[in-house]
């Protein structure tokens, strides 16, 4: 089963716009981490936060945590058109080692 | 280069057929791991090993199988038992401190088709 839903599914958005993706999850969790795949590509890894942090900043990248809410959101700051890809949310489930349960991801676009 | 790559990028195969999909990796990583990808879905793990000669179930092992023999190496095969085969298959590697913060790399993936 997947952990996360991820809001919305798909993002249009102009150049030097920001990019706000959410992503909701079921249960506690020790950290979730954001990852990034260009079409038919691996994934790379962004950024993690741990459970006990609310917001951590990455270059342009930046993540909340809101642990009562069961949330995050990942915000892309003054978007390029290489952003263009799919942002996946993964979490860590409390007590779950190090296996990943993914969200089933955001796909952003960014036009020129 | 340091890295993880996965052969063949492409794979077809006739029903009824099993078909081994290579993943190799030189990170010195002690964990692996097996996703598969489904068109517009996120990733589910298959299997996934902490040291070499140990694995463990992921949330869709029925129809797949693995083998750990070398740290480098995890190679996943898809029996003919696994009723819907096709997908996108993804390898990751990580290191194993016991910390669940471990980040997971992973390699360009394989996509299989069933004809």
């Amino acid at each position: 089963s997947q952990q996360g839903e991820e809001d919305p599914q798909a993002l249009s958005i102009q150049e030097g716009e920001n990019a706000t993706m959410n992503c909701s999850y079921k249960t506690s969790i020790n950290n979730l981490q954001w990852y990034r795949q260009n079409s038919g590509r691996g994934l790379v890894h962004l950024i993690l936060i741990r459970s006990n942090e609310r917001e951590k900043h990455s270059g342009r990248l930046r993540v909340t945590l809101d642990t009562s809410k069961k949330s995050s959101s990942l915000l892309i700051t003054a978007s390029r058109a290489a952003d263009t890809a799919s942002y996946f949310c993964a979490t860590v489930q409390a007590g779950g080692g190090n296996k990943l349960t993914f969200g089933t991801g955001t796909q952003l676009k960014v036009e020129l | 280069d340091g890295g993880i790559t996965q052969s063949p990028k492409y794979l077809f195969r006739k029903e009824g057929q099993n078909v081994t999909l290579s993943c190799e990796q030189n990170l010195n990583h002690d964990a692996m791991y097996w996703y598969r990808q489904d068109p517009g879905q996120g990733l589910r793990l298959i299997y996934y090993s902490q040291i070499v000669n140990d694995f463990q179930k992921g949330d869709i092992a029925e129809g797949y199988s693995v083998s750990r023999e070398k740290k480098e190496s995890f190679p996943l095969t898809v029996t003919s038992a696994q009723k819907n085969p096709t997908a996108f298959y993804l390898c990751a590697s990580s290191s194993w401190t016991g910390l669940s913060t471990d980040t997971q790399y992973f390699g360009p993936g394989t996509r299989l088709t069933v004809l």
